[in-house]
């Protein structure tokens, strides 16, 4: 069955850098776009990072742009998320999520399977 | 930047009507999704531009956009639908905007 699976939290200094991975299986990875979606403790959503199905578009919300980038390796299924300059308000579940849309369909916004997420701690 | 409302709770008894609504600026303009979130879980899309459900996903499922609001409805909601709801707006421009979540009690 299709399945996303995140790796690569844990607990880092502010100012640091961590780099988190997303293992795709069950759908042709290749052909849909990926997001990555936060939730610091005890709070909301928050839309981080698209890729578009091929890598060739990337967009970033205004809190990490210019500090995390996404990437994605197609002959492995997975998804990257470099974060670097980490300050303590990136504590946060990081998810990621496929999108409905790629290759063949548009998106409109429709996140269609989400991993279990991975807990990234800023702390000194 | 874009911004979406929501009520931050709503209780409803077992059997009644769960009306969820998400609040923008001429959201009607722009497709909405809507996701359960139940305690320690992972987010699950219930409704998918506007009005369409996934399937797996209850009939008692159901969404609409119109105006400034769009709103999910559970109809006879269960125990089973206590959970964080939340509403994600997009469009090409402001790309993806979730609201801040509705706590659904069924008691």
């Amino acid at each position: 069955q299709e399945q996303l699976v995140e790796s690569g939290g844990g607990v880092v200094q502010p100012g640091r850098s961590l780099r988190l991975s997303c293992a795709a299986s069950g759908f042709t990875f290749s052909i849909y776009g990926m997001h990555w979606v936060r939730q610091a403790p005890g709070k909301g959503l928050e839309w981080v990072t698209f890729i578009s199905y091929d890598g060739s578009n990337t967009y970033y919300g205004d809190s990490v742009k210019g500090r995390f980038t996404v990437s994605r390796d197609k002959s492995k299924s997975t998804l990257h998320l470099q974060m670097n300059s980490l300050r303590a308000e990136d504590t946060a579940v990081y998810f990621c999520a496929k999108d409905s849309g790629g290759r063949y369909s548009g998106s409109y916004g429709t996140f269609d399977l989400w991993g279990q997420g991975t807990l990234v701690t800023v702390s000194s | 930047s874009y911004e979406v409302t929501q009520p931050p709770s709503l209780s409803v008894s077992p059997g009644e009507t769960a009306t969820i609504t998400c609040s923008g600026d001429k959201l009607a303009t722009k497709h909405v999704s809507w996701y359960q979130q139940k305690t320690g879980q992972s987010p699950v899309l219930v409704i998918y531009q506007d009005r369409k459900r996934p399937s797996g996903i209850p009939e008692r499922f159901s969404g609409s956009n119109s105006g400034n609001s769009a709103t999910l409805t559970i109809s006879g909601a269960q125990a089973v639908d206590e959970a964080d709801y939340y509403c994600l707006a997009w469009d090409s421009s402001t790309l993806y905007v979730f609201g801040p979540g509705t706590m659904v009690t069924v008691l």
